[in-house]
């Protein structure tokens, strides 16, 4: 069975990059019509998915946040990861981890999400 | 931009109820929409796929439907463990918009 697992730091500081990873289970992220995304959402507010990337490595991003993500995947490793940089308090979110199947890109599976908390 | 919105924002249901949640979209999606469960420190759940496929494993009693701008999820009878928050999702453009969410409560 597919499971998804976020790891990162909890707390960053205003200004820093924030790097995520996601590490992959009971399965491969490199086979398959998948994509792997992130999302987030912020205390209060609703879900906000921030960009995903193929199995070829192939990449694409919320336009709102285009600017400052990178989204990439390692197959050795069978994870993939999320750097956003230039944090502010907004940033601050819980972020999910999860995979996108088949035509519909449907979201099948989900990590348990990390907190991030961006504050000097 | 695509836009999501839901109706209504919350909701009071009793264990029993039935209870209609409605998604519309800003542009025609034809079939690209999802509803999922959200409570609380846990993951999201995918609930229907397709607008109207019912995930494996999520009980019977959860139907959607609809096509185009228009869209529905149906709880035929609440169960104590529904209560949660409901989103609804396109992914007919490559930006996943989510919809506000709809919160049921008791």
């Amino acid at each position: 069975q597919l499971q998804l697992q976020e790891s990162g730091p909890g707390l960053v500081r205003p200004s820093e990059t924030l790097s995520l990873t996601c590490i992959v289970s009971g399965g491969s992220v490199s086979m398959g019509s998948y994509r792997w995304s992130w999302i987030r959402q912020p205390p209060g507010e609703g879900l906000e998915w921030i960009g995903c990337v193929y199995n070829s490595g192939r990449t694409n991003y919320s336009p709102s946040l285009k600017s400052r993500v990178a989204i990439s995947l390692d197959m050795s490793r069978n994870q993939f990861s999320l750097r956003l940089n230039s944090l502010t308090a907004a940033d601050t979110a819980v972020y999910y981890c999860a995979r996108n199947l088949g035509q519909y890109q449907y979201m099948d599976v989900w990590g348990k999400g990390t907190t991030v908390t961006v504050s000097s | 931009d695509i836009q999501m919105t839901q109706s209504p924002s919350s909701l009071s249901a009793s264990p029993g109820d039935r209870v209609t949640i409605t998604c519309r979209s800003s542009q025609t999606i034809t079939t690209y929409l999802s509803w999922f469960q959200h409570k609380p420190g846990k993951a999201p759940r995918l609930l229907i796929y397709a607008a109207s496929s019912l995930q494996s494993g999520v009980p019977s009693r959860f139907s959607g439907s609809g096509y185009g701008t228009d869209f529905t999820l149906t709880i035929s009878s609440l169960q104590p463990e529904d209560f949660a928050t409901y989103f609804c999702q396109e992914s007919y453009t490559t930006q996943f918009t989510f919809g506000p969410g709809t919160k049921v409560d008791i």
